[in-house]
């Protein structure tokens, strides 16, 4: 019953490093989501995706970089670390109906120094 | 324009008594779903309570309800019997029924609610 997953849980980067946020679900779900929430904030929405190879930018997409070659994963990409990029990366999936609740993965607290 | 607005930054509550927090909402689309998410200290979002707008009953799970007003465009949370446990981050968020992006989850901004013993 894992649901939505991500790893790492946390991790601090050097400014200008690359990493990539890894995210999988085992729920079937054709859309999945990224999203970012500074401190005291809502979540904006970065990219997200309406099935494998179909992804589409959100809100906050420039920085990051996204790919989906299956159902099941969705990984996030960040090419050259910056301070901005500090803060908490969820993922999610979903049936996209507007009757249904999306399901959140637990959460990575990203910090750039 | 926000689409979800929450006015209330931070708000108080005794233990066991009730609780209301706020939001509105702005859209023109007749089919939509409203959604509230608890996100505690330790940083995950848990879904509380969903109300659509075809629904002609408030949701209710719980010591959860939604005080839905479809011409006010507002669908407040009420926490009855308010328990130290609640004490999180509450956040109000809206699903379009149109397609394309307007099928995204938009949040507002949050509610920090802190139970009082």
């Amino acid at each position: 019953n894992a649901g939505v997953t991500q790893t790492p849980k946390f991790r601090i980067l050097k400014i200008g490093q690359s990493m990539t946020l890894q995210c999988t679900q085992d729920m079937n779900h054709n859309y999945m989501y990224w999203y970012r929430q500074d401190p005291g904030m809502g979540l904006k929405l970065i990219y997200y995706s309406v099935g494998a190879g179909i992804t589409d930018k959100g809100e906050v997409p420039n920085g990051y970089n996204v790919s989906r070659s299956t159902t099941e994963d969705f990984p996030l990409r960040l090419e050259l670390a910056a301070p901005s990029q500090t803060s908490v990366y969820f993922c999610a999936s979903d049936r996209r109906l507007f009757t249904d609740t999306q399901y959140f993965g637990p959460g990575t607290r990203l910090t750039v120094l | 324009a926000q689409k979800i607005t929450q006015t209330q930054p931070g708000m108080f509550v005794q233990e066991k008594e009730a609780v209301t927090l706020d939001c509105t909402y702005d859209t023109s689309d007749p089919s939509y779903g409203l959604f509230w998410y608890k996100q505690p200290s330790s940083g995950e979002m848990i879904f509380l309570i969903y109300q659509g707008s075809y629904d002609q009953q408030n949701a209710t799970e719980g010591r959860y309800s939604l005080n839905f007003q479809k011409a006010r465009k507002s669908a407040n949370l009420v926490i009855s019997a308010s328990q130290l446990g609640d004490s999180a981050m509450y956040f109000c968020a809206m699903r379009e029924g149109g397609g394309g992006s307007q099928g995204n989850l938009i949040f507002g901004k949050g509610t920090k609610l802190s139970v009082k013993p």
